[in-house]
C-alpha cells in the first residue's frame, strides 16, 4: 500500500506567489517524522524542512513552511514568494523507526 | 555541513560485470541508505545499514548486495550487472539518535548505464 501520496504530478505557480504542495501519509506508528526534499534538474536531493509527529507547532524554515494536520495525516509544503529557482521536483518523505519512504514527487514550475 | 560523496557521477558498464558503487560520509552518521531512482517510480530503497557491519534489505534488494566495513563507507555491489539496473543511484546518511527528526543527507547520485 502507498504510504506517501502526492496527488499533484505537476504544478505551476507565478513568480512571487505562494504555492502549496500536497502530501498525505499512512502509518500506524505513534512516532514518525515527515520531511520535504527538493530535487533540481541537476539531480541532487536537497533537504528542506521536517516535522516530528509529536511537534505541535508547524515547522517553518525561511520561505518554507509545513502545514501539519495530524488527524488528517497530511503534511503539505507551503512555499511563499516563489522564485524561478524553486522550479524542481519536490518529494515528501516519512521516516518510521529506521526506514524512509518517499512519495512519487510533484514537479513545480515557476513562471516568470 | 554534512558531506556525502559518491565515487562517480556517471558510470558505464557492460552486462555481466561486477559493479561497485562507493559512498562515503564525513559526519559519523550511523545510518546509511542506497536508493535507485527511475522516472515514474520515484525513489526505491535497495538496502540500508543501521551501523557498521549491519545491513537490512529494502524494497528491491534483488541483484544487489552491500558492504559496510567502516562507519563512513557504504558500498553497493551489482553482482552481475543487467540492463534493467540502468538507473540513477543515490546514497544517503542520517543520525540514529532522535531519528524522527533526522533528515537524510544525500550524495549527488551516480547515473549508471549498463550496456
Amino acid at each position: 500500500a502507498q504510504k506517501i501520496t502526492q496527488t499533484q504530478p505537476g504544478m505551476f505557480v507565478q513568480e512571487k506567489e505562494a504555492v502549496t504542495l500536497d502530501c498525505t501519509y499512512d502509518t500506524s506508528d505513534q512516532s514518525y517524522g515527515l520531511f520535504w526534499y527538493k530535487q533540481p534538474s541537476s539531480g541532487e536531493m536537497i533537504f528542506l524542512i521536517y516535522q516530528g509527529s509529536y511537534d505541535e507547532q508547524n515547522a517553518t524554515e525561511g520561505r518554507y513552511s509545513l502545514n501539519f494536520q495530524k488527524a488528517r495525516k497530511s503534511a503539505n509544503l507551503v512555499i511563499s514568494a516563489s522564485q524561478l529557482g524553486d522550479s524542481a521536483m519536490y518529494f515528501c518523505a516519512m521516516r518510521e523507526l529506521q526506514n524512509f519512504v518517499f512519495g512519487p514527487g510533484t514537479r513545480l514550475s515557476v513562471l516568470p | 555541513d554534512v558531506k556525502v560523496t559518491q565515487s562517480s557521477r556517471y558510470l558505464v558498464k557492460r552486462t555481466g560485470e561486477k559493479v561497485f558503487l562507493e559512498c562515503v560520509q564525513d559526519m559519523d552518521h550511523e545510518n546509511m541508505f542506497w536508493y535507485r531512482q527511475d522516472p515514474g517510480l520515484g525513489l526505491r530503497l535497495i538496502y540500508f545499514s543501521y551501523d557498521v557491519k549491519m545491513k537490512e534489505k529494502g524494497d528491491i534488494p534483488e541483484g544487489y548486495s552491500v558492504s559496510r566495513e567502516k562507519k563512513e563507507r557504504f558500498s553497493l555491489i551489482l553482482e552481475s550487472a543487467s540492463t534493467n539496473q540502468t538507473s540513477m543511484y543515490l546514497c544517503a546518511s542520517s543520525l540514529a539518535a532522535q531519528w524522527e527528526v533526522q533528515p537524510q543527507h544525500f550524495g549527488d547520485g551516480t547515473r549508471l548505464s549498463i550496456l
